[in-house]
């Protein structure tokens, strides 16, 4: 199975500053027809996940461009800028590229 | 509006059969693949199964396979999921999701395996 390590656990940050988490994968997430599926959630408290960002670099419908993804073969990055309030709560990564599909351990956005 | 709207959740007892339905709306239900997931109290997140659009090819983690079935009713727009054999380590909320990057989810609904 590929394991999918996320930094850090927890991120105090202040609002209106800059947070960036990191997820790592046991081996490469690079498909067969060239495509890589890492993609990035946030679930806020009490609700269910949604999804922030899709292979790798594309916000999904609705996401501000505070959010941004970056990365390739093992390591990936979510970074957002200009942390406001509604941003606060768990981060997961999720690799969809070989099954079983598997969850980074999430991060816990707080503020500073 | 896509929506998907578990049902089926509760208290059940170690050993029995529990199964989940998930009716999805706003899109054309039969055009995407689609997935179970699930999160134990105060815990992360765990992929559970994942049923191609046409119902042809399905997939499992390793912990259930051979207990729960992912399965779909195209015609009406629902995916379900047979749970049978539980344990107490399938204690969670379960949620539908649509496609392999689950776009979208479900509300959740909480299954609880106790006697």
């Amino acid at each position: 199975d590929v394991v999918m390590t996320q930094t850090p656990v927890s991120l105090p940050v202040s609002l209106g500053g800059q947070a960036s988490i990191s997820c790592r994968s046991s081996q490469s997430l690079v498909h067969s027809n060239g495509n890589t599926y890492l993609h990035w959630y946030l679930q806020k408290p009490g609700q269910s996940p949604q999804l922030l960002i899709y292979r790798v670099s594309n916000r999904f419908s609705g996401v501000p461009d505070r959010f941004s993804g970056s990365g390739s073969g093992t390591d990936f990055t979510l970074k957002i800028s200009r942390v406001e309030p509604e941003d606060l709560g768990d981060y997961y990564c999720l690799q969809s590229t070989h099954f079983p599909l598997t969850f980074g351990s999430g991060t816990k956005l707080e503020i500073k | 509006e896509v929506q998907l709207v578990e049902s089926g959740g509760g208290l059940v007892q170690p050993g029995r059969s529990m199964k989940l339905s998930c009716a999805a709306s706003g899109f054309t239900f039969n055009n995407y693949d689609m997935a179970w997931v699930c999160q134990a109290p105060k815990k992360g997140l765990e992929w559970v199964a994942t049923i191609s659009y046409d119902g042809s090819s399905t997939y499992y983690r390793d912990s259930v396979k051979g207990r729960f079935t992912i399965s779909r009713d195209n015609a009406k727009s629902t995916l379900y999921l047979q749970m049978d054999s539980l344990r107490s380590e399938d204690t969670a909320t379960y949620y539908c999701a649509r496609r392999t990057r689950f776009d979208y989810w479900g509300q959740g609904v909480m299954v609880t395996v106790s006697s």
